[in-house]
């Protein structure tokens, strides 16, 4: 009965190499997130994805991108992984501009 | 810029004790105020919000005190518990129909001491 689940759990991966996380959430919700916790567990948004529109940080490289094959699910694709990708990576969603519910998060090193 | 200031970085209260948490915003289109709670290794979890137009919030052992004039907030656990020593997070959005996630502070690590 997860609301919002991510996969995988944990990811290792090489310098350069593209990696995808997955995010689904049952609850019905029309929008979805993706946020970067660093080492220091500071909270960043990524991504907001509504009803086909898609708003980006600005601070986000172009080497990540989200994409949502429906509206239950919103991917995030990374290419050519660099050192400093490593963190974790929690998906959210959200009725409309309401509560945001998280996932358990992915922890991504990149070596 | 940090858009939302959240102190302390780290507390340690007495088991019974009063923790208390406090942030504060720039940004006047901020209106909607969350706190998180999370866990090592787990995701953020919603604890309590409160919206511009209350000046409190009680939910259980948790409030939120707000303060629109001086643009802060806080967090205030009574009869705290070993069982709520966690990282807490304060955030606001501006709401109204845009897709804008949230902007977090940057977190209180909470030790209640038993």
């Amino acid at each position: 009965d997860t609301a919002v689940s991510q996969t995988p759990k944990y990811l290792v991966t090489q310098m350069g190499n593209d990696k995808s996380i997955k995010c689904e959430q049952n609850l019905g919700h029309d929008t979805m997130y993706w946020y970067k916790q660093d080492s220091k567990k500071f909270l960043k948004i990524m991504f907001s994805y509504n009803n086909k529109e898609l708003i980006i940080n600005e601070t986000v490289p172009n080497r990540f991108s989200p994409k949502s094959p429906d509206k239950a699910h919103l991917n995030l694709h990374i290419n050519s992984l660099e050192l400093g990708d490593s963190a974790v990576y929690f998906c959210a969603s959200s009725q409309l501009w309401r509560e945001q519910y998280f996932g358990p998060g992915t922890r991504l090193t990149v070596t | 810029q940090q858009q939302v200031k959240q102190s302390p970085q780290s507390l340690i209260v007495q088991k019974g004790g009063i923790s208390i948490i406090n942030c504060a915003y720039e940004n006047t289109a901020f209106d909607y105020f969350p706190w998180y709670q999370q866990f090592p290794g787990k995701g953020p979890a919603l604890l309590i919000a409160i919206r511009p137009d209350v000046s409190e919030k009680k939910e259980g052992r948790f409030t939120i005190s707000f303060n629109k004039s001086a643009k802060q907030f806080s967090l205030h656990i009574m009869d705290s518990q070993p069982g709520d020593s966690a990282t807490y997070f304060c955030a606001a959005r501006e709401s109204g129909g845009g897709a804008d996630g949230l902007t977090f502070g940057k977190g209180t690590h909470l030790i209640i001491q038993p």
